[in-house]
Protein backbone atom coordinates (compact mmCIF):
# COMPACT_ATOMS: atom_id res chain seq x y z
CA UNK A 1 0.00 0.00 0.00
CA UNK A 2 0.81 3.60 -0.98
CA UNK A 3 -1.02 4.94 1.62
CA UNK A 4 -1.66 8.66 1.59
CA UNK A 5 -0.10 10.21 -1.35
CA UNK A 6 -0.12 14.18 -1.66
CA UNK A 7 0.59 16.03 -5.07
CA UNK A 8 3.03 18.02 -6.02
CA UNK A 9 5.63 18.52 -3.27
CA UNK A 10 6.38 22.18 -3.49
CA UNK A 11 4.29 24.80 -5.29
CA UNK A 12 4.50 28.84 -5.89
CA UNK A 13 1.31 30.59 -6.90
CA UNK A 14 0.49 34.11 -7.48
CA UNK A 15 -2.20 36.04 -5.80
CA UNK A 16 -5.30 35.24 -7.74
CA UNK A 17 -4.34 31.96 -9.57
CA UNK A 18 -6.31 28.28 -8.96
CA UNK A 19 -4.92 25.21 -7.99
CA UNK A 20 -5.71 21.67 -6.95
CA UNK A 21 -4.13 20.16 -4.63
CA UNK A 22 -4.40 16.13 -4.94
CA UNK A 23 -4.68 13.52 -2.34
CA UNK A 24 -5.25 9.90 -2.91
CA UNK A 25 -5.19 6.82 -0.44
CA UNK A 26 -4.95 3.08 -1.39
CA UNK A 27 -6.34 1.85 2.20
CA UNK A 28 -9.87 1.98 1.51
CA UNK A 29 -10.40 4.30 4.06
CA UNK A 30 -13.83 6.48 4.53
CA UNK A 31 -12.77 9.79 6.54
CA UNK A 32 -10.29 11.51 4.70
CA UNK A 33 -9.53 15.47 5.16
CA UNK A 34 -7.48 18.07 4.95
CA UNK A 35 -5.65 20.44 7.34
CA UNK A 36 -2.89 23.37 7.05
CA UNK A 37 -0.32 23.95 9.41
CA UNK A 38 1.26 27.42 10.12
CA UNK A 39 3.99 28.20 12.46
CA UNK A 40 2.42 28.48 16.00
CA UNK A 41 -0.41 27.25 14.88
CA UNK A 42 -0.40 23.50 15.15
CA UNK A 43 -2.66 21.58 12.75
CA UNK A 44 -5.79 23.14 11.55
CA UNK A 45 -9.20 21.46 9.90
CA UNK A 46 -9.91 22.92 6.20
CA UNK A 47 -12.31 20.42 4.99
CA UNK A 48 -13.34 16.59 5.62
CA UNK A 49 -15.64 13.88 4.15
CA UNK A 50 -16.74 11.18 5.62
CA UNK A 51 -17.61 8.91 2.54
CA UNK A 52 -17.67 9.71 -1.02
CA UNK A 53 -20.62 12.51 -2.19
CA UNK A 54 -20.17 13.98 1.67
CA UNK A 55 -17.99 16.69 2.46
CA UNK A 56 -18.40 19.06 5.91
CA UNK A 57 -16.53 22.16 6.47
CA UNK A 58 -13.28 22.29 9.55
CA UNK A 59 -12.44 25.12 11.37
CA UNK A 60 -10.36 27.16 8.32
CA UNK A 61 -12.72 26.42 5.28
CA UNK A 62 -12.71 30.09 3.34
CA UNK A 63 -11.11 30.14 0.36
CA UNK A 64 -11.32 26.47 -0.38
CA UNK A 65 -13.29 23.92 -2.09
CA UNK A 66 -13.38 20.34 -1.96
CA UNK A 67 -15.21 16.96 -3.25
CA UNK A 68 -15.32 13.34 -2.88
CA UNK A 69 -16.24 11.13 -6.09
CA UNK A 70 -14.85 8.71 -4.76
CA UNK A 71 -13.53 6.61 -1.58
CA UNK A 72 -9.88 6.92 -2.81
CA UNK A 73 -9.29 10.59 -3.52
CA UNK A 74 -9.96 14.07 -2.38
CA UNK A 75 -9.01 16.84 -3.76
CA UNK A 76 -8.49 20.64 -2.32
CA UNK A 77 -9.02 22.98 -4.80
CA UNK A 78 -7.94 27.03 -4.27
CA UNK A 79 -10.21 28.75 -5.57
CA UNK A 80 -8.09 32.69 -6.03
CA UNK A 81 -4.94 32.55 -4.04
CA UNK A 82 -4.19 34.46 -1.34
CA UNK A 83 -0.86 35.58 0.36
CA UNK A 84 -2.72 34.21 3.81
CA UNK A 85 -2.84 30.99 2.47
CA UNK A 86 1.00 30.22 2.34
CA UNK A 87 0.94 26.77 4.34
CA UNK A 88 1.40 23.23 4.56
CA UNK A 89 -1.02 21.53 3.64
CA UNK A 90 -1.82 17.73 5.27
CA UNK A 91 -4.14 15.61 3.63
CA UNK A 92 -5.00 13.05 6.35
CA UNK A 93 -7.39 9.53 5.77
CA UNK A 94 -8.94 6.66 8.75
CA UNK A 95 -10.98 4.01 8.77
CA UNK A 96 -13.63 6.36 9.74
CA UNK A 97 -13.78 9.73 11.84
CA UNK A 98 -12.21 9.69 14.63
CA UNK A 99 -9.94 6.90 14.48
CA UNK A 100 -6.39 7.37 14.19
CA UNK A 101 -5.50 9.65 10.81
CA UNK A 102 -2.63 8.61 8.44
CA UNK A 103 -1.78 11.39 7.62
CA UNK A 104 0.40 12.19 3.69
CA UNK A 105 4.20 14.06 3.12
CA UNK A 106 2.18 17.25 2.45
CA UNK A 107 2.43 20.21 -0.08
CA UNK A 108 4.32 23.03 0.84
CA UNK A 109 2.60 26.43 -0.97
CA UNK A 110 3.56 29.60 -1.34
CA UNK A 111 1.68 32.21 -2.93
CA UNK A 112 3.24 36.04 -3.88
CA UNK B 1 -11.18 29.12 21.78
CA UNK B 2 -8.58 26.80 21.88
CA UNK B 3 -10.18 23.16 22.84
CA UNK B 4 -6.36 21.36 23.17
CA UNK B 5 -3.75 23.41 24.63
CA UNK B 6 0.11 22.31 24.34
CA UNK B 7 1.64 25.36 26.46
CA UNK B 8 5.15 24.22 25.92
CA UNK B 9 6.87 25.32 22.51
CA UNK B 10 9.56 23.93 22.65
CA UNK B 11 11.41 20.78 25.49
CA UNK B 12 15.08 20.16 25.98
CA UNK B 13 16.30 17.01 27.42
CA UNK B 14 19.69 15.37 27.35
CA UNK B 15 19.97 11.70 25.85
CA UNK B 16 18.65 9.26 28.33
CA UNK B 17 16.95 11.30 30.20
CA UNK B 18 12.98 11.69 30.50
CA UNK B 19 11.23 14.00 28.13
CA UNK B 20 7.75 14.76 29.09
CA UNK B 21 5.55 16.79 27.26
CA UNK B 22 2.01 18.01 28.64
CA UNK B 23 -1.24 18.55 26.97
CA UNK B 24 -4.53 20.43 28.10
CA UNK B 25 -8.17 20.04 27.17
CA UNK B 26 -11.17 22.15 28.11
CA UNK B 27 -13.86 20.17 26.30
CA UNK B 28 -15.09 17.37 28.62
CA UNK B 29 -16.66 15.53 26.07
CA UNK B 30 -13.32 14.43 24.77
CA UNK B 31 -13.07 10.80 24.96
CA UNK B 32 -9.93 9.92 23.13
CA UNK B 33 -6.27 11.24 22.93
CA UNK B 34 -3.40 10.93 20.90
CA UNK B 35 -0.15 11.38 19.73
CA UNK B 36 1.17 12.64 16.83
CA UNK B 37 4.71 12.79 16.23
CA UNK B 38 6.05 14.89 12.74
CA UNK B 39 9.97 15.84 11.58
CA UNK B 40 10.48 18.46 9.25
CA UNK B 41 9.21 17.98 6.02
CA UNK B 42 7.31 14.80 6.55
CA UNK B 43 3.66 14.40 7.23
CA UNK B 44 2.81 13.82 10.97
CA UNK B 45 2.57 9.97 12.33
CA UNK B 46 0.53 8.25 15.20
CA UNK B 47 2.52 7.50 18.26
CA UNK B 48 -0.09 6.10 21.30
CA UNK B 49 -2.93 7.10 22.14
CA UNK B 50 -5.54 6.25 25.30
CA UNK B 51 -9.10 5.95 25.04
CA UNK B 52 -10.74 7.91 28.19
CA UNK B 53 -11.65 4.75 30.70
CA UNK B 54 -8.12 4.25 31.30
CA UNK B 55 -5.63 6.44 32.81
CA UNK B 56 -2.27 4.87 31.22
CA UNK B 57 -1.30 3.25 27.95
CA UNK B 58 2.15 2.63 27.25
CA UNK B 59 4.39 1.31 24.44
CA UNK B 60 7.65 0.06 24.67
CA UNK B 61 9.54 3.88 25.92
CA UNK B 62 6.47 5.39 25.21
CA UNK B 63 3.68 6.31 27.88
CA UNK B 64 0.48 8.20 28.22
CA UNK B 65 -0.89 9.37 31.13
CA UNK B 66 -4.72 10.94 31.33
CA UNK B 67 -6.20 12.24 34.15
CA UNK B 68 -9.80 13.14 33.30
CA UNK B 69 -10.34 15.16 36.21
CA UNK B 70 -7.63 17.42 35.89
CA UNK B 71 -8.53 17.57 31.84
CA UNK B 72 -4.80 16.69 31.60
CA UNK B 73 -2.77 14.58 29.69
CA UNK B 74 1.51 14.07 29.54
CA UNK B 75 3.76 11.75 27.32
CA UNK B 76 6.79 10.03 28.82
CA UNK B 77 9.78 9.13 26.40
CA UNK B 78 12.14 7.22 29.13
CA UNK B 79 15.09 6.77 27.81
CA UNK B 80 14.99 9.69 25.19
CA UNK B 81 17.04 9.10 22.60
CA UNK B 82 18.58 12.04 19.51
CA UNK B 83 15.75 9.91 17.21
CA UNK B 84 13.26 11.71 19.10
CA UNK B 85 13.40 14.76 18.37
CA UNK B 86 10.72 16.26 16.64
CA UNK B 87 7.29 18.16 17.26
CA UNK B 88 4.84 16.29 19.11
CA UNK B 89 1.21 17.22 18.67
CA UNK B 90 -1.48 16.02 20.83
CA UNK B 91 -5.01 15.51 19.60
CA UNK B 92 -8.59 15.00 21.30
CA UNK B 93 -12.11 13.45 19.74
CA UNK B 94 -14.88 14.29 20.89
CA UNK B 95 -17.43 11.57 22.46
CA UNK B 96 -20.98 12.46 20.41
CA UNK B 97 -21.77 11.44 16.80
CA UNK B 98 -21.42 13.95 13.60
CA UNK B 99 -18.84 16.34 13.53
CA UNK B 100 -17.99 15.92 17.02
CA UNK B 101 -15.73 13.17 16.27
CA UNK B 102 -13.34 15.24 14.74
CA UNK B 103 -9.97 15.74 15.96
CA UNK B 104 -8.73 18.64 17.37
CA UNK B 105 -5.22 19.35 17.61
CA UNK B 106 -2.94 21.74 19.59
CA UNK B 107 -0.22 23.59 18.49
CA UNK B 108 2.71 20.78 19.34
CA UNK B 109 6.06 21.09 21.32
CA UNK B 110 9.01 20.71 19.43
CA UNK B 111 11.39 18.67 21.90
CA UNK B 112 14.88 18.42 21.12
CA UNK B 113 16.91 15.30 22.78
CA UNK B 114 21.01 16.60 23.04
CA UNK B 115 23.61 14.10 22.70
Amino acid sequence: NAGVTQTPKFQVLKTGQSMTLQCAQDMNHEYMSWYRQDPGMGLRLIHYSVGAGITDQGEVPNGYNVSRSTTEDFPLRLLSAAPSQTSVYFCASSPFVGDTQYFGPGTRLTVL
Amino acid sequence: DQQVKQNSPSLSVQEGRISILNCDYTNSMFDYFLWYKKYPAEGPTFLISISSIKDKNEDGRFTVFLNKSAKHLSLHIVPSQPGDSAVYFCAARGNSGGSNYKLTFGKGTLLTVNP
